[in-house]
């Protein structure tokens, strides 16, 4: 069956541009997750949704990240006004509730380059 | 804070030569520890969930093991092919749903 999907899988885009990044997780999975990847790191975990809002949005470092998920789907993460900092690949994951001891199946990333 | 380290950080194993990684955590309430593998360019890949101390699990050449305070992962007679960064991951229930954090993960390089 299908996995999850990142669109695009690579992103370069200047500083102070606005950026989407699109997350389309396993079908029937209502819980979703956005991390963020640097070079030689572990995923950081930056916002959790369940079913159509987000209840977790701790890990978001600024008001610049912002992220939704509408019709309890498929996910945006927005980025406004981007800095070089950003610059890092950006996994989505989901699984099936959010229960305990769940798996959560990620997708391939989408590499953010911001020059 | 939840704390999970994983070392070493770097491993470079001839070709069947026996190891082990370790990932070492310190949280409040675990629910599953997880090992995913993660090769150049990809997301990371599922391996194994771990619930309670002595529990172990074995995958082909793969197995994880768990006590109270850290996970193993052993890899008996490794191929080129198991070349990729193994991340271990905590799970623990906070603000009524279940948050996972990351350790930064060992490279392991395997020569032929």
């Amino acid at each position: 069956g299908a996995g999850v999907s990142q669109t695009p899988s690579n992103k370069v885009t200047e500083k102070g541009k606005y950026v989407e990044l699109r997350c389309d997780p396993i079908s029937g999975h209502t819980a979703l997750y956005w991390y963020r990847q640097s070079l030689g790191q572990g995923p950081e975990f930056l916002i959790y949704f369940q079913g159509t809002g987000a209840a977790d949005d701790s890990g978001l470092p600024n008001d610049r990240f912002f992220a939704v998920r509408p019709e309890g789907s498929v996910s945006t993460l927005k980025i406004q006004r981007t800095e070089r900092g950003d610059s890092a690949v950006y996994l989505c994951a989901s699984s099936l509730t959010g229960g305990q001891q769940e798996t959560q199946y990620f997708g391939p990333g989408t590499r953010l380059l911001v020059l | 804070e939840d704390q999970v380290t994983q070392s070493p950080e770097a491993l470079r194993l001839q070709e069947g030569e026996s190891s082990s990684l370790n990932c070492s955590y310190t949280v409040s309430g675990l629910r599953g520890l997880f090992w995913y593998r993660q090769d150049p360019g990809k997301g990371p890949e599922f391996l194994f969930t771990l619930y309670s101390a002595g529990e172990e699990k074995e995958k082909e050449r793969l197995k994880a093991t768990l006590t109270k305070k850290e996970s193993f992962l052993h890899i008996t007679a490794p191929k080129p092919e198991d070349s990729a960064t193994y991340l271990c991951a905590v799970q623990v229930r906070t603000g009524g749903y279940q948050k996972v954090t990351f350790g930064i993960g060992t490279k392991l390089q395997v020569i032929p």
